[in-house]
């Protein structure tokens, strides 16, 4: 079946240093790749997503690049701020009507220290 | 722009208490999920429904029975809640459009506690 393997938290930075969360996926169609959000006491939100392979999505400084050759869709971002601190999912969304499904990474949790 | 709410925002039980989340949404949207999330296993589907009177059952369905009110609403319930079990339950909605594009939208949580 379908997967989802990202970098295992949790993960602890310094604000203005960079982040990269790793995700990588197996799947045999042709998926929506997403990035969720989840800051405490808050279900997931979307950060961005990528329909299409070879595009790259971005929102808040953070941006990743769907990867079809290398099933990748690494999340990364030049400078992490405090307010960063959240856990992050990288998702497979694929198939519609009855056979639509998302499926999530186990999260990447990140602490970012001032 | 929308909401989702869920009640209760915390569920304390009994072993083998049968509990009900419920989960309200104002999107209009088509499709409803039921998540289940612990800590170091991300989130787990356990029901959706495509729309109104729809049920699909997800990878951990047992031990749980959704129920689909009507448009906005969809409702979970644990039939025997284990002791010492802990969890958060999600409840997220959606269109159903875009074949796997779609973005789900998810509520704040209900925190299970089993004593």
């Amino acid at each position: 079946g379908d997967s989802v393997t990202q970098t295992e938290g949790p993960v602890t930075l310094s604000e203005g240093t960079s982040l990269t969360v790793n995700c990588s996926y197996e799947t045999k169609q042709y998926p929506t790749l997403f990035w969720y959000v989840q800051y405490p006491g808050e279900g997931p939100q979307l950060l961005f997503k990528v329909p299409k392979a070879n595009e790259k999505g971005s929102n808040r400084g953070f941006e990743a690049t769907y990867n079809k050759e290398a099933t990748s869709f690494h999340l990364q971002k030049a400078s992490v701020q405090e307010s960063d601190s959240a856990v992050y999912y990288c998702a497979l969304g694929e198939g519609g009507g009855s056979n639509y499904k998302l499926t999530f990474g186990k999260g990447t949790l990140l602490t970012v220290t001032p | 722009g929308g909401i989702i709410t869920q009640t209760p925002k915390f569920l304390i039980g009994q072993e083998g208490q049968k509990l009900t989340l419920k989960c309200q949404q104002n999107f209009n949207h088509d499709t409803m999920y039921w998540y289940r999330q612990d800590s170091g296993k991300g989130l787990r589907l356990i029901y959706y429904s495509i729309t109104e009177n729809d049920l699909q059952k997800g990878d951990l369905s047992e031990g749980y029975d959704a129920s689909r009110e009507k448009k906005s609403s969809f409702s979970l319930t644990v039939t025997s809640a284990q002791k010492n079990e802990m969890a958060v339950f999600l409840c997220a909605s959606s269109f159903l459009r875009d074949w796997g594009q779609d973005t789900q939208y998810f509520g704040p949580g209900t925190r299970l506690l089993v004593l």
